[in-house]
């Protein structure tokens, strides 16, 4: 299996633009997580998805963010207007689900920078 | 925010044995151990879980103390390619939303 696809890899963009990030997560998985990562904060679980269903959107910071996943291989996280702020490293990561089966596997992460 | 103490780095020389330390002294009697670590520039990589006893995989051992207040992450030939930020977890199974990396340990493995 190919892993959990994230494009683009990087991302440079001006405030105010639309960002839209997006990634495939390992066939035959349930679950999808978007994940943001500063040095300031750490690694900050954003959204989860069971089943291509929205579960807990409490980590998404505010109303600019918006995530989809219109089927279980696709989901995008999409920031509008975007800020300088955002800047950070966007992972995706997905699970199996079931009994033991809740590891969590990692994309390769979306560089932002937005100036 | 995170349930777990980690010292924020330790050094190993490579082949020997590195052993990462956590604390967590308020773990719930069904939330497991779990640790990760992310290398450089790459997404965080699952290691290994446990509950109660020792468990061991093809990548480390995880000990954890009989009261559970502590567990020790253990790599038993260290390489160069080890060098990662590590960070234990405490979670019941599928909390997802209160599944806190916090700050790891950042382990140098030095030749």
């Amino acid at each position: 299996d190919a892993g959990v696809i994230q494009s683009p890899r990087h991302e440079v963009t001006e405030m105010g633009q639309e960002v839209t990030l997006r990634c495939k997560p390992i066939s035959g998985h349930d679950y999808l997580f978007w994940y943001r990562q500063t040095m300031m904060r750490g690694l900050e679980l954003l959204i989860y998805f069971n089943n291509n269903v929205p579960i807990d959107d409490s980590g998404m910071p505010e109303d600019r963010f918006s995530a989809k996943m219109p089927n279980a291989s696709f989901s995008t996280l999409k920031i509008q207007p975007s800020e300088p702020r955002d800047s950070a490293v966007y992972f995706c990561a997905s699970s199996l689900g079931g009994q033991g089966k809740e590891t969590q596997y990692f994309g390769p992460g979306t560089r932002l920078l937005v100036l | 925010d995170a349930k777990t103490t980690q010292p924020p780095s330790m050094d190993c020389a490579e082949g020997r044995a590195a052993n990462l330390p956590c604390n967590h002294s308020t773990i719930s009697g069904n939330e497991y151990v779990y640790w990760y670590r992310q290398i450089h520039s790459q997404g965080p990589q699952y290691i290994i879980h446990g509950l109660k006893n020792n468990e061991t995989n093809e990548m480390a051992s995880l000990i954890i103390t009989e009261d559970r207040k502590s567990s020790t992450l253990i790599l038993p030939h260290a390489t160069l390619r080890d060098t990662a930020v590590y960070y234990c977890i405490v979670s019941y199974p599928y909390n997802f939303n209160k599944f806190y990396f916090g700050s790891g340990t950042k382990l140098n493995v030095k030749p």
